[in-house]
């Protein structure tokens, strides 16, 4: 079955250390999307990628960096520059469903720095 | 500037019965989508369904209906008889402007909790 994949569903962290989060998907979208969501609050935009090699920022890019070398994947790094990094991350990409572009997401990355 | 509002933290409903989750939202972009997702304790967001600003009548999906208001900028959410896998947080989203794919800005959620 088609779909988006994160891994790992959790991590934990040092302070200092970076991490890298993985998204693939396979639904040969276009689009790609990382999303922060912290308690109680809604999804904020952190990268988003139109087309391979190619990627802008979000609303809240400090402290993280992406890639995408490959349409079917766009990783996330958590570098230590980023002062709060314990969310959860929800990878998304984009379907056109009726002109609507629904996004499809993945099952999300918990990360907590110890 | 582009916002979702919604003002519910918590609803509660029994099973069976109707809720109405509330979502107000801001834009000057005279064209523009509104999407609704249902996020279980597991964590994935599923889509629920999604009205554009043009469309005649209002969006339907199975049990779930958008109650579009345009003048007041309004998107309920009306989910008819609830069950108890209803139970989760419900997120109002829009999509955003000048942006050449399509980010979505979302509200802060509502939980919604569905008790037997």
């Amino acid at each position: 079955d088609g779909g988006i994949t994160q891994s790992p569903k959790y991590l934990f962290r040092k302070e200092g250390q970076n991490v890298t989060l993985s998204c693939e998907q396979n639904l040969n979208h276009d689009a790609m999307y990382w999303y922060r969501q912290d308690p109680g609050q809604g999804l904020r935009l952190i990268y988003y990628s139109q087309i391979v090699n190619d990627f802008q920022k979000g609303d809240i890019a400090e402290g993280y960096s992406v890639s995408r070398e490959k349409k079917e994947s766009f990783p996330l790094t958590v570098t230590s520059a980023q002062k709060n990094p314990t969310a959860f991350y929800l990878c998304a990409s984009t379907e056109s469903v009726s002109g609507a572009n629904v996004l499809t997401f993945g099952a999300g990355s918990r990360l907590t720095v110890l | 500037a582009q916002k979702i509002t919604q003002t519910q933290p918590g609803m509660f409903v029994q099973e069976k019965e109707a809720v109405t989750l509330d979502c107000t939202y801001d834009t000057s972009d005279p064209s523009y989508g509104l999407f609704w997702y249902k996020q279980p304790s597991s964590g994935e967001m599923i889509f629920l369904i999604y009205q554009g600003s043009y469309d005649q009548q209002n969006a339907t999906e199975g049990r779930y209906s958008l109650n579009f208001q345009k003048a007041r900028k309004s998107a309920n959410l009306v989910i008819s008889a609830s069950q108890l896998g209803d139970s989760a947080m419900y997120f109002c989203a829009m999509r955003r402007l000048n942006q050449a794919g399509t980010a979505l800005i979302f509200g802060k959620g509502t939980t919604l909790s569905v008790s037997s």
